[in-house]
This record gives C-alpha cells, structure tokens and sequence, in this order.
C-alpha cells in the first residue's frame, strides 16, 4: 500500500531545541493527523488537520496542513525528555472511506 | 474517551499454535483495524471492518484471519503461528461513515513472541 515519506527515520536533539519534521506524499490529502508512540504502548493522536493551510497548536506542538495537500509539517518547540517517542504522520485520501495512511515513523531523542 | 483494550500485553506462543489477539473498543466506532509494527517498517495493516460480520484485507493479510461477530470486537487470529509472526500488533477503531473527525484510537499494543 501507499505510505508517506518521513525521514529521517531517527532524530537526535538536545533538551530545549526545537525540532522540526516534515511529512509528504505524491498525493493529495484531505485530512493530514500526527501521532505520537511512547516507547511500549500505542500511538496517540497529537493533532488533527482539515483544511489546507490550516495551522494548529497543541501546547508545545505546532503542525500545519500544506498549501498544496501533499506535505505537512509539525514542530516541538523547547524539547523536554518526555517528548521522545516515534512521531508518525497519517493522511486521508480523498474517497478512502476512513482507512488513513501512515508515514513509517521518525524516532525522536532527546539528550539531557 | 474512547478506550480501545487490547487483551494482552506480551505473548509468547510456539511455531504452529492457533493464536487469538482480542481488541475491544467502548465508544460504538463502526471501524476496527489491526496492524503489525516491525522496526523500520513502520505502521502495516493487516484487516479491517467496517460492519459487523465484515471484514477486509489490507495490505498483508497472509497467514491471518480475522472475526467481527459484534460491533464492539474484532479478534486477529494466527491460524498457524511462525517466528516471522514474532511482532507489535495494535488494534485501532474510528468512528466510519467516511469520518475521520479524531483519526484512529489506538491500543496498546500485544507484543507478540513466536518460538
């Protein structure tokens, strides 16, 4: 099946930087999610995008829903040691009925 | 919230045991899924439902099966568990009708041994 193109696949920062990541697809989306999975359990959805352009903040969390539909972008700002974790992103196509399609993953560290 | 309850949480199972993976979600979704999760492969889907009694493959159905006799449970089974089965499986649910208003809600996952 299609899958979004993360990369890279690990991150490795120091507590209190920001950290970006990105997310995209050849495809158009009408929804873009990003999840986050702490090591041993499921992923949890951070935040939830509609509309092209769309930018949403979820406490230290910022991601945006691209212009085009193809990309989008979530950014952790003064990194924490509980932010490490798998951050995955997810899109709909349009027309797929609710099955998302999801990105491999990007495995955040945090140095303390 | 919506809670999804993944019976177990580590499994160890021998080559050629049936396995039965249990997920029960409380918020009435019409849709449940399974995935596997293996290190740099990322987020596979197995089967899905969007109705009870229905059910469909997703992208690697070999060698599972699966059972949705009542809205509230969808059941991953092993037919004939082998080593390559050795994985994270998580359950997931959404509301359905096309909506993807709060994505997925996932378990916790069953971490799963075969020997």
């Amino acid at each position: 099946g299609q899958q979004l193109n993360q990369s890279p696949q690990s991150m490795f920062i120091q507590e209190g930087e920001d950290v970006s990541m990105n997310c995209t697809s050849s495809s158009i989306f009408n929804t873009w999610l990003w999840y986050k999975q702490d090591p041993g359990e499921g992923p949890v959805l951070l935040i939830a995008l509609y509309k092209a352009g769309e930018l949403t903040s979820n406490g230290r969390l910022t991601a945006q829903f691209g212009t085009t539909r193809k990309d989008s972008f979530l950014n952790i700002s003064a990194s924490i040691p509980s932010d490490v974790g798998i951050y995955f992103c997810a899109g709909q196509l349009t027309g797929a009925n609710s099955k998302l399609t999801f990105g491999k993953g990007i495995t955040l560290s945090v140095r303390p | 919230d919506v809670k999804v309850t993944q019976s177990s949480r580590y499994l160890v199972k021998r080559t050629g045991e049936k396995v039965f993976l249990e997920c029960v979600q409380d918020m009435d979704h019409e849709n449940m899924f399974w995935y596997r999760q293996d290190p740099g492969l990322g987020l596979r889907l197995i089967y899905f439902s969007y109705d009870v009694k229905m059910k469909e493959k997703g992208d690697i159905p070999e060698g599972y099966s699966v059972s949705r006799e009542k809205k509230e449970r969808f059941s991953l089974i092993l037919e004939s568990a082998s080593t390559n089965q050795t994985s994270m499986y998580l359950c997931a649910s959404s509301l359905g009708g096309g909506r993807v208003d709060y994505g997925y809600t996932f378990g916790s996952g069953t971490r799963l041994t075969v020997v």
